[in-house]
């Protein structure tokens, strides 16, 4: 069964360096979200792409945050500078169409922890 | 700001018995609801989905939507130890562009005893 998939499982970083997230969705999907979630906290949406464009993004998402679809598979989460409360888990998700009754399918998830 | 409210739980029932899990929703025009299983340190797994007022079935698991009481629940019978996890409600929010975004309430989590 198709699934998401992301790497890496788990990143360590020191506050203020740059971290990729990366994000392979199911192969004929054409809708891509991140979203993060902390530490018994509820998962937020951060953003949806799709066409090569951002669709939407929530306040989380400032200008330390950009994604990617550097080439035909891969969809990545940039943070520029990361701060101590950036530490969270961040999902990846795909849908197929978009629609409103269309489903996302999460990825496992990469745990972020900023020193 | 649009909400999705559940309680935190946890609920306990013992095996063999139903679980209901409940959750309510601040937008009215929102039009998709869905239910999504959570393992801790694990990302959400789809359980159920529904649209329609009514009831949906699939297995042990019945989602209930009541759009005018802004209400959605899940009913899990025959409750397994297995089943113990956090149950996610998300509610994809009317975007004008027609795309999804989902809407996550705190989670309920539950314990299922043998």
């Amino acid at each position: 069964e198709p699934e998401v998939t992301q790497t890496p499982s788990h990143q360590v970083t020191q506050m203020g360096q740059e971290v990729i997230l990366r994000c392979v969705p199911i192969s004929n999907h054409l809708y891509f979200y991140w979203y993060r979630q902390i530490l018994g906290q509820k998962v937020e949406f951060l953003v949806s792409f799709y066409n090569n464009e951002i669709s939407e993004k929530s306040e989380i998402f400032d200008d330390q945050f950009s994604v990617e679809r550097p080439d035909g598979s891969n969809f990545t989460l940039k943070i520029r500078s990361t701060k101590l409360e950036d530490s969270a888990m961040y999902f990846c998700a795909s849908s197929a169409v978009g629609h409103s009754t269309d489903t996302q399918y999460f990825g496992p998830g990469t745990r972020l922890t900023v020193l | 700001q649009k909400e999705v409210e559940q309680n935190s739980g946890p609920l306990s029932v013992p095996e063999g018995a139903i679980a209901s899990l409940n959750c309510t929703y601040s937008d009215r025009v929102s039009q998709s609801f869905f239910w999504y299983r959570q393992y801790s340190g694990k990302s959400p797994e789809l359980i159920m989905s529904i649209y329609s007022n009514g009831d949906k079935e699939d297995g042990r698991f019945t989602a209930q939507l009541n759009k005018a009481s802004q209400y959605v629940s899940l009913l899990i019978r025959d409750s397994q130890p297995s089943d113990s996890a956090t149950y996610l409600c998300a509610v994809n929010t009317a975007m004008n562009t027609g795309f999804q975004k989902l809407v996550f309430g705190t989670g309920t989590r539950l314990l299922v005893s043998p």
